[in-house]
Order: structure tokens, then sequence, then C-alpha cells
């Protein structure tokens, strides 16, 4: 267990819809990471929070937004959901920017 | 970003040693050698990092070349449970950013 948890651990939609996963960082990490995986593509990098602000983007889609709260935890919202979006989504965290990364075990989300 | 460059695939048998070769020829000054590893339906887990000197942790070595254009990750008694797929990244440390690019990686089969 890395103690970083994500919720829902599976999620079925239709297209078009709108989802917000969640992840909860380990305690005493500020920084937090999402990260896609799909069958053709591999592990893509989203975009990085650090202590609620943004620190890095990667390739996320302009359909899709995340936020960390005052609490640490963070949301990543999914909206206009496309059959391409399917996928695992995987949040990290670590105590600094710079510091070794902890995944969670995952969001698979299913659009149908 | 700096590249790296693993093979596909490799296999091993269970109780032996195994070495799993990263190139990363472009690689900067500043850029870090990461390994992470990536269980069956699990998210990455941290395996090692290192700069310039070879670094053994209890888990796994990682062997970097003089001139750092190319690592290895020695796992010194592969089990059942190191079958996984290895990533090699290049990322700097101690910066603003943890912004990790996995690439494909290397699916590492251990047989009985």
């Amino acid at each position: 267990d890395s103690g970083v948890t994500q919720t829902p651990k599976h999620l079925i939609t239709a297209t078009g819809q709108r989802v917000t996963l969640r992840c909860s960082p380990r305690s005493g990490d500020l920084s937090v990471y999402w990260y896609q995986q799909s069958l053709d593509q591999g592990l893509q990098f989203l975009i990085q929070y650090y202590n609620g602000e943004e620190r890095a983007k990667g390739n996320i889609l302009e359909r899709f937004s995340a936020q960390q709260f005052p609490d640490l935890h963070s949301e990543l919202n999914l909206s206009s959901l496309e059959l391409g979006d399917s996928a695992l989504y995987f949040c990290a965290s670590s105590v600094a920017p710079n510091a070794k990364l902890f995944f969670g075990s995952g969001t698979q989300l299913s659009v149908l | 970003d700096a590249k790296t460059t693993q093979p596909n695939s490799m296999e091993s048998n269970e109780e032996e040693p195994v070495h799993l070769p990263c190139n990363h020829s472009t690689i900067s000054g500043t850029d870090y050698i990461h390994w992470y590893r990536q269980l069956p339906s699990q998210g990455p887990e941290y395996v090692i990092h290192g700069l310039t000197s070879n670094v053994n942790n209890r888990m796994a070595s990682l062997a970097i070349a003089e001139d750092r254009k190319s690592s290895t990750l020695i796992l010194h008694r592969a089990t059942l449970r190191d079958a996984a797929v290895y990533y090699c990244i290049l990322e700097g440390y101690g910066g603003a950013t943890n912004k990790l690019i996995f690439g494909t990686g290397t699916l590492l089969a251990v047989q009985p």
C-alpha cells in the first residue's frame, strides 16, 4: 500500500459526460501528480501540483482540468468525454516537487 | 526532455541475477537516472535513482557508466514478484518540478 488513495476504482460513463476523479496523497506529501495510462499511449504525464499551485503541465487536454485543495487532496475533472478517454488514471504524490513518487492504484475509466 | 532507450522485453530465471540496460546518450549534467517498475494491475513504484555513482538499496543496485550515457538496473536474485515493466527515466533533481516522463519500458518475465 503506497498510502495514496484514489476513488473511485472503476467508473463507467457515456460519451459527452463529465466525471471527477479524486486523489488523497500520502500524509505529509505536498505534491500531487496525475498520469493517464492507455494501451496505445503508455503512461502520459498530465499535470503536477505543489501545495495548491500548478507546477508542471504535460499532455493534458483542454477538456480536462485539475486542482489541489487546501487539505492537499486533488481532483481531476474530465468533461465532454470521448471513447478515447477510456484509460487508467493514476495519481501520485511526493513530499516535495523533486522527490520520489508514490502512486495510487488508479481509477479505471470506461467511456461507452 | 532527454530520452532513454530500453529493450522491449527480457526474460530471467528465478533466483538468478537480472541486468536491465538503459541507454541515455543525450543525458545532461543535471539529469538524475530514475528507475520505476509497474507490477501487473498496479501503479508504478519507485525502485532507485542515481546521478553519477553506483547506488544500492534493498530492492536493487544501479550501475552508472563513467560517461553517464548508459546505466544498468541490477536485481540480484529475481523472484516471481519481480515480473513487471521497468522504466528508466531521466529527470532533474532538486528543481521546482518533477515531470517524470515514462517511456515504454522493459517487460521482465521471470520463469520459475
